[in-house]
Order: C-alpha cells, then sequence, then structure tokens
C-alpha cells in the first residue's frame, strides 16, 4: 500500500549547523515530493518542492535531491537559524486515478542558539 | 484574502454529540481534501472531492460525512463523537498542473486547523 517512510523523528543541532531529513516512498509511479514546514499551532506550508524529471532543487538555504532509482529523496537545510525549528513534513503524490499526496511521519526540527 | 479557510478554530464538546466544521477557498482550486492530525502529528488524508464529486474516500467512519455544495467548500459532519476522534482537522485544497503532458498534483493549501475536543 502507500507508504512514506521519513527519517529522523526529531533532529537537534545548534545554530549554524546543517540539517538532514530523508523520506522513502513505495510507488514508483510517484512524480511529485513536496515538503512542509509546520510550526507550532500553526498549518503544514509549502517549502519547496520537486518534480520526478529533476534530479535536485535549490532555493537559498533549503535543498532537495531526489533518487528515483532508489525511491528516496532528501530535506537539506544549511545554516540553520532558530526560527528553522519546526515539524517537517516529507510527501509522495499517489495515482489513484486521481492523484493524492501520502505524508511522511514528520521531523521535529530543534535549532539551538 | 485567506485562501483556505475554516469554521470553527476551536471545539469542545461532549461525546456522542454531532458536530460539523466548514471549509471555504478562494483559490478557484478543483480539487478540496480533509486532512485528520493526531496527537503525534501525523497528517492522514480522510476525503478528497474534485468538482463536488467525493473522489478519495480512506478507511473513515461512517460516521464522518463530507460536503460539497460547490468546489469551493467542503464541510465535514461527524455524528456521534468519540475520544478518538480529538484531533487537529485540516481542510486543503489544490490544482492539478500539466505539465510536457504529465499530470502533477498541485500544491497544497491549508487552512488553519480545526482542534476537535471530544470530553
Amino acid at each position: 500500500g502507500e507508504n512514506v517512510e521519513q527519517h529522523p523523528s526529531t533532529l537537534s543541532v545548534q545554530e549554524g549547523d546543517s540539517a538532514v531529513i530523508k523520506c522513502t516512498y513505495s510507488d514508483s509511479a510517484s512524480n511529485y515530493f513536496p515538503w512542509y514546514k509546520q510550526e507550532l499551532g500553526k498549518r503544514p506550508q509549502l517549502i519547496i518542492d520537486i518534480r520526478s524529471n529533476v534530479g535536485e532543487k535549490k532555493d537559498q538555504r533549503i535543498a532537495v535531491t531526489l533518487n528515483k532509482t532508489a525511491k528516496h529523496f532528501s530535506l537539506h537545510i544549511t545554516e540553520t537559524q532558530p526560527e528553522d525549528s519546526a515539524v517537517y513534513f516529507c510527501a509522495a503524490s499517489w495515482n489513484t486515478g486521481f492523484q493524492k499526496l501520502v505524508f511522511g511521519t514528520g521531523t521535529r526540527l530543534l535549532v539551538s542558539p | 484574502d485567506t485562501a483556505v479557510s475554516q469554521t470553527p478554530k476551536y471545539l469542545v464538546t461532549q461525546m456522542g454529540n454531532d458536530k460539523s466544521i466548514k471549509c471555504e477557498q478562494n483559490l478557484g482550486h478543483d480539487t478540496m481534501y480533509w486532512y485528520k492530525q493526531d496527537s503525534k502529528k501525523f497528517l492522514k488524508i480522510m476525503f478528497s472531492y474534485n468538482n463536488k464529486e467525493l473522489i478519495i474516500n480512506e478507511t473513515v467512519p461512517n460516521r464522518f460525512s463530507p460536503k460539497s455544495p460547490d468546489k469551493a467548500h467542503l464541510n465535514l459532519h461527524i455524528n456521534s463523537l468519540e475520544l478518538g476522534d480529538s484531533a487537529v482537522y485540516f481542510c486543503a485544497s489544490s490544482q492539478e498542473e500539466r505539465l510536457a503532458g504529465v499530470l502533477y498534483t498541485g500544491e497544497l493549501f491549508f487552512g488553519e486547523g480545526s482542534r476537535l475536543t471530544v470530553l
């Protein structure tokens, strides 16, 4: 069945360090992989996404990489700041005739000053 | 100017009661969703509507009944509330995109969430 695994579940880093979150998906037909950031008490918001026709995408301090063969994709945050502290969700599209997004279990990132 | 708005933001009620949550989007999207986020923060899709038609119905108890009067609105009614229904319910909308002949799910825009507490 549809499944997106996400690791780690929690990640603590010092300000200025890099953070990497990894996800694995099961449907080889998945073609869209967004990452959402959810701050405490707020709604999830898209921070970056990647489609299956590219292997990497970067937007300032965040980047996403996709390995279609291994069905892995990762979020990389460089020069982390305290305001990066949040729960991050990966997701993968699942084609059931109509596409839907299946979310990973989330990673709580804590950036300490 | 809110893109996806849902009401109420908070609901506290007794077991056995019936409650509704309303959602509206002004983005012109064709697809709307209900997601449930439990205490462990897992985001699980419940229902999806495309142009008022139900297209995704996950294994949700039939006490939950979505209704979409038009493509801009998707409401959720819950009968006979149980303790396990306590969660944050997020409405969302998206618009599929076709690029180079390939259909992609569009970005999900979430509402602020409705925190339901069943006592």
